[in-house]
Parts: structure tokens; C-alpha cells; sequence
């Protein structure tokens, strides 16, 4: 079955990076392009990146323009979101997406 | 940035009672390819996001017939027919039709009478 799985959220300082990543399976992963979509505590959906099926074309939110970076390996099935910066309002789970697949989220918490 | 506006936030619903969610976005989602990317998800409590809608009204695998999605334009709406107890957690609805950025409605919590 259709199946995302993140990992890498922990508890950071402001200002230190971070590494996520989405393990995929159960689907041609080559044919699809992947999202990042965050949710901060108690708080609604907030889309914050995707990478096309095939890496050439990213896209990012503007609260996250030019800190967050999205890429992929093929090899693995995998992608990555590469957090630098990091702000305390980068607080949030982190989910990664197809849209009718969703992974069950790694926790990022940013915090001194 | 198209701005997708819920309502009600909160809805308390009795077992068996139908229940409905408005969703309005600040600009036409109808795209130059003809379809209406609209979506619908429901969130239940401590889990993720699941989708039950895409493109206005067709229901994902798996998803019970009771959940219905409908409208055009700038308007739609979610419909439950009869609220089971399982139904219970936050909706939302997003558009991919101008992106980026994809945009959230705030969500819309429905709870049991």
C-alpha cells in the first residue's frame, strides 16, 4: 500500500538546521511530485513546499523562502526538507504528501 | 495568494443528523484546463489529514457515500449526510488550481451533539 514515512523533527535552537525526510513506497515514486505541508500546534494546514515528479522545479511558501530546501534521491525513494534558520514559529509538525497520501508527521520544535 | 474562507468554524452536529461546511475562495478556481481544483480533508483527532474530496466532488477510495462535495465557481460545500461518531475532527478545504502557494481553508471543527 501507498505509504510516507518522515523522520528527523527533534528540539532545536533558533537559528540551528534541521534535515527531514519522507521515505515513500507502495507507488511509482519517479511519477510524482511530493509536498511538505506543516501544522503548528493547535493550529490549521500550511502547504510549504513541493519538488515536480522529476526534481527539476521546486516551489516554496514565502514564510520559508530561501531557509527551506526541498530536494529528493530517487535511488532511495526519498525526500528531503532541509530547514535552516530555524525560527521559533518554524514550531510545527511536518507532514509530507501526495495529497491522497499523507505520512504521519515528524515534530519539529524550535526552542532555547 | 487565493484565500479560501470556511464556515461555520465550529459545528456541533446530533448522531444521524446531516451536516454541512460552506468553503468560498477569494478568486475563481476553475483552471485553464477546465477542472476545479478544490479538495476536501478531514482530520481526526491525534491523526493526520486524510483526503475525502478532490476536484469538487469525487470521493477518494474508501471514503463512505455519506460524505458529498459540490459547487462551482468560487463556492463550494462539504455535506455529511448522517454524522456517525467516527466523522468526528477538523475539515478543511484547499485549492491547487493557482499555485503557489496551495492554500487552506482555517478548518472547520465538527463535533458530536
Amino acid at each position: 500500500q501507498v505509504q510516507l514515512v518522515e523522520s528527523g523533527g527533534g528540539v532545536v535552537q533558533p537559528g540551528r538546521s534541521l534535515r527531514l525526510s519522507c521515505a515513500a513506497s507502495g507507488f511509482t515514486f519517479s511519477d510524482y511530485g511530493i509536498h511538505w505541508v506543516r501544522q503548528a500546534p493547535g493550529k490549521g494546514l500550511e502547504w510549504v513546499a513541493l519538488i515536480s515528479y522529476d526534481g527539476t522545479n521546486k516551489y516554496y511558501a514565502d514564510s520559508v523562502k530561501g531557509r527551506f530546501s526541498i530536494s529528493r534521491d530517487d535511488s532511495k525513494n526519498t525526500v528531503y526538507l532541509q530547514i535552516n534558520s530555524l525560527r521559533v514559529e518554524d514550531t510545527a509538525v511536518y507532514y509530507c504528501t501526495i495529497f491522497h497520501c499523507w505520512g504521519q508527521g515528524t515534530l519539529v520544535t524550535v526552542s532555547s | 495568494d487565493v484565500v479560501m474562507t470556511q464556515s461555520p468554524l465550529s459545528l456541533p452536529v446530533t448522531l444521524g443528523q446531516p451536516a454541512s461546511i460552506s468553503c468560498r475562495s477569494s478568486q475563481s478556481l476553475v483552471h485553464s484546463d477546465g477542472n476545479t481544483y478544490l479538495d476536501w480533508f478531514q482530520q481526526r483527532p491525534g491523526q493526520s489529514p486524510r483526503r475525502l474530496i478532490h476536484k469538487v466532488s469525487n470521493r477518494d477510495s474508501g471514503v463512505p457515500d455519506r460524505f458529498s462535495g459540490s459547487g462551482s465557481g468560487t463556492d463550494f460545500t462539504l455535506k455529511i449526510s448522517r454524522v456517525e461518531a467516527e466523522d468526528v475532527g477538523v475539515y478543511y478545504c484547499s485549492q491547487g488550481t493557482h499555485w503557489p502557494p496551495y492554500t487552506f481553508g482555517q478548518g472547520t471543527k465538527l463535533e458530536i451533539k
